[in-house]
């Protein structure tokens, strides 16, 4: 059966340093991988989405990038983080077209 | 675009209470729809997905069917519990990478 981790589960960072949030997935190949930012109390923001090695396609033009390394992993990243970043993170994958998305548990990510 | 509007919350019910939370979205071709419901601290699970008019998706005693004609697909559940608390989104995939759109989600409270 296919799995979803991220990781770190929290994260507290200083305002100006950098970030890496990591993501992989277990149990299949070539999936869609997506991240998502949730504000508190507020719906769900995709940031970027990447349909295979090296193809990535953000959606909100901000500080925050994105790279696949390799089919299953997807990594989340920052040089310098803004409050505003801080949030809830969450990766997802899917196969093929139309079909569910999956969701990793999340990170939590407190920016002081 | 594609999007999807759901009612806003927090809607709050009494233990067995029927329930129903409204969602309707504009796509341009023929969108699968979901339902996904996050508890507190955690990521989103799938609840129940219907991929073409007049299906019904159904799960834990949810149910939603793909109404083409009202471009709706209304999220009912005959007898609530304080177990179905949580926050519930509504989704569509439009084809385009399988890019999902969410609606803001809405937050059920069942007192006992």
């Amino acid at each position: 059966s296919q799995t979803i981790h991220q990781w770190p589960a929290t994260l507290v960072q200083p305002v100006g340093s950098p970030l890496s949030l990591e993501c992989t997935v277990e149990g299949t190949s070539n999936p869609n991988l997506y991240w998502y930012r949730q504000a508190a109390g507020r719906g769900l923001q995709l940031l970027f989405y990447s349909i295979g090695i090296g193809q990535i396609s953000s959606e909100v033009p901000q500080n925050l990038s994105a790279s696949r390394p390799q089919d299953r992993q997807f990594i989340l990243s920052s040089k310098k983080l803004l409050l505003s970043d801080s949030g809830f993170y969450l990766c997802a994958w899917s196969s093929g077209t139309y079909n569910e998305q999956f969701f990793g548990p999340g990170t939590r990510l407190t920016v002081l | 675009g594609d999007s999807v509007t759901q009612m806003e919350g927090p809607v709050t019910l009494s233990e067995e209470a029927f329930l129903t939370i409204n969602c309707t979205y504009t796509a341009t071709g023929y969108p699968s729809l979901f339902w996904y419901v996050q508890y507190p601290g955690e990521g989103l699970q799938l609840l129940l997905k219907a991929t073409k008019a007049d299906d019904k998706g159904s799960n834990k005693g949810f149910e939603a069917t793909y109404r083409k004609e009202t471009t709706s697909f209304h999220l009912e559940k005959g007898s609530v519990q304080v177990s179905d608390s949580a926050v519930y989104f509504c989704a569509l995939s439009g084809g385009n990478f399988n890019k999902f759109y969410f609606g803001s989600g809405t937050k059920l409270n069942v007192k006992p």
